[in-house]
């Protein structure tokens, strides 16, 4: 198994609360991303990073913020959440270089909100 | 639209009968890579196979890629009632930096 580590794994929230989802990773690994997925649905990358101090937003517009201070830790950040949020919130790692290498993922954080 | 679409979207099988999912994608690319999903769980990488391989296995799977055709198929041979899971393809992205996953195969493998 792959030691990527999401907390908390479950939130039920009311409205308007700042939210931090965390992921630590213990790989080494440069790049990470995050994805929000819908129950059964496809994935949507959110945002990612090549490496500390590097962070990239993805392809689904988000409302929320990333940071990458530490190569280990890539939290993500909800400054005001909305029921709109309310989906399962996926990290992942991978090595670096080119190309799309193997992801490794974390159980996922599933983020309710009221 | 998405890079890789799987078919079919559902799956039902008796335990011990072969799975076979279809994944197609739009663009060229480096690799294509399966994984696996449990409910409420994270994806697990199953296999990666490269633009210049055919053919790869990995114990019970099989992977074939089709580059003429845009097209993936993933093998679960002697599947199980463990191997019920939501299966995703996934293909590169532009520049080869991002992954773009389909949609998913839920599987269901009755005992």
């Amino acid at each position: 198994e792959a030691d990527i580590y999401q907390t908390p794994r479950y939130l039920v929230i009311g409205t308007g609360k700042k939210i931090t989802l965390e992921c630590s990773q213990t790989m080494g690994h440069d790049k990470m991303y995050w994805y929000q997925q819908d129950p059964g649905m496809e994935l949507h990358l959110i945002h990612y990073s090549y490496g500390v101090n590097s962070t990239e937003k993805g392809d689904l517009s988000s409302e929320s913020t990333v940071s990458r201070i530490r190569t280990e830790h890539f939290p993500l950040t909800l400054e005001s959440a909305r029921p709109s949020h309310t989906s399962q919130y996926l990290c992942a790692s991978s090595e670096g270089g080119g190309g799309n290498q193997p992801q490794h993922f974390g159980d996922g954080t599933r983020l309710s909100i009221l | 639209s998405q890079q890789g679409e799987e078919d079919p979207q559902a799956l039902s099988i008796q335990e011990g009968e072969n799975a076979t999912m279809n994944c197609s994608y739009k663009t060229s690319i480096n690799n294509l890579q399966w994984y696996r999903q449990n409910s409420g769980r994270g994806l697990v990488h199953l296999i990666l196979i490269r633009s210049n391989e055919r053919e790869k296995h990995s114990g019970r799977l099989r992977v074939t890629l089709d580059t003429s055709k845009k097209s993936s198929s993933l093998l679960i041979t002697a599947s199980r009632a463990a191997d019920t899971a939501s299966y995703f393809c996934a293909t590169d992205g532009a520049g080869g930096f991002k992954t773009i996953f389909g949609a998913g195969t839920r599987l269901f493998v009755k005992a």
